[in-house]
């Protein structure tokens, strides 16, 4: 069973534009990460998000907790070519002790 | 601080065939994880260890298992290998168990 849902799969975009990707669950999450993955590298964790309703902001990138902590966004604003990457979302289920990833979104960058 | 190494980056092997990998996580973290990654399925969950403890075990068949030693060094071991097994192996470290996870660069393994 998946738990985390990414949309969109796939996201083609040109240089300066901006983006939101999703990750959906039925499950309550006590804390969900954003990782991002370059081909043929290990996935570099980007931030956590731990309250429902949380914002964190790291330059470019918004990441957003949803209230009752089953969801979350990240948002890029003026897309680089170097954000191109898998960026993969993860969640600690309550009660659980796996960490719980999605498929991903594989986002691409043209200058 | 150094990162999470895992050995070999590289591998190829036969059918039938077994394979051992390496993790040697993050000084100080007792908690490693490893993930099979395929283009079709994403990150899949093989198994964690804490402690030399395996405390959670994914829905892999018993050809895959791993250990881990007193210094939180982890292996990882797959006996009679088959195409399908072909894939990115990722290990990562947490300092306890389920918290953020530090990735290696993983080994990419290839059955022909």
């Amino acid at each position: 069973t998946q738990l985390l849902e990414q949309s969109p799969q796939f996201l083609s975009i040109q240089e300066g534009e901006n983006l939101t990707v999703y990750c959906n669950s039925s499950s309550v999450f006590s804390s969900l990460q954003w990782y991002r993955q370059e081909p043929g590298e290990g996935p570099v964790l980007l931030v956590t998000v731990v309250t429902g309703g949380e914002v964190k902001k790291l330059k470019r990138l918004t990441f957003q907790f949803g209230d009752a902590r089953k969801d979350s966004s990240l948002h890029i604003t003026a897309a680089q070519p170097g954000d191109t990457g898998l960026y993969l979302c993860a969640g600690a289920e309550g009660g659980s002790e796996k960490l719980v990833f999605g498929k991903g979104t594989k986002l691409t960058v043209n200058p | 601080k150094a990162g999470v190494t895992q050995t070999p980056r590289y591998l190829i092997k036969t059918r039938g065939q077994q394979v051992t990998l390496s993790c040697s996580p993050i000084s100080g973290h007792r908690s490693v994880s490893w993930y099979q990654q395929t283009p079709g399925q994403g990150l899949q969950f093989l198994f964690e260890y804490f402690s030399e403890t395996q405390r959670n075990k994914g829905n892999f068949p018993g050809r895959f298992s791993g250990r881990q030693f007193s210094n939180s060094r982890s292996e990882m071991n797959v006996s009679t290998l088959e195409l399908g097994d072909s894939a990115l192996y990722l290990c990562a470290s947490s300092l306890i168990v389920n918290t953020e996870a530090f990735f290696g660069q993983g080994t990419r393994l290839t059955v022909v």
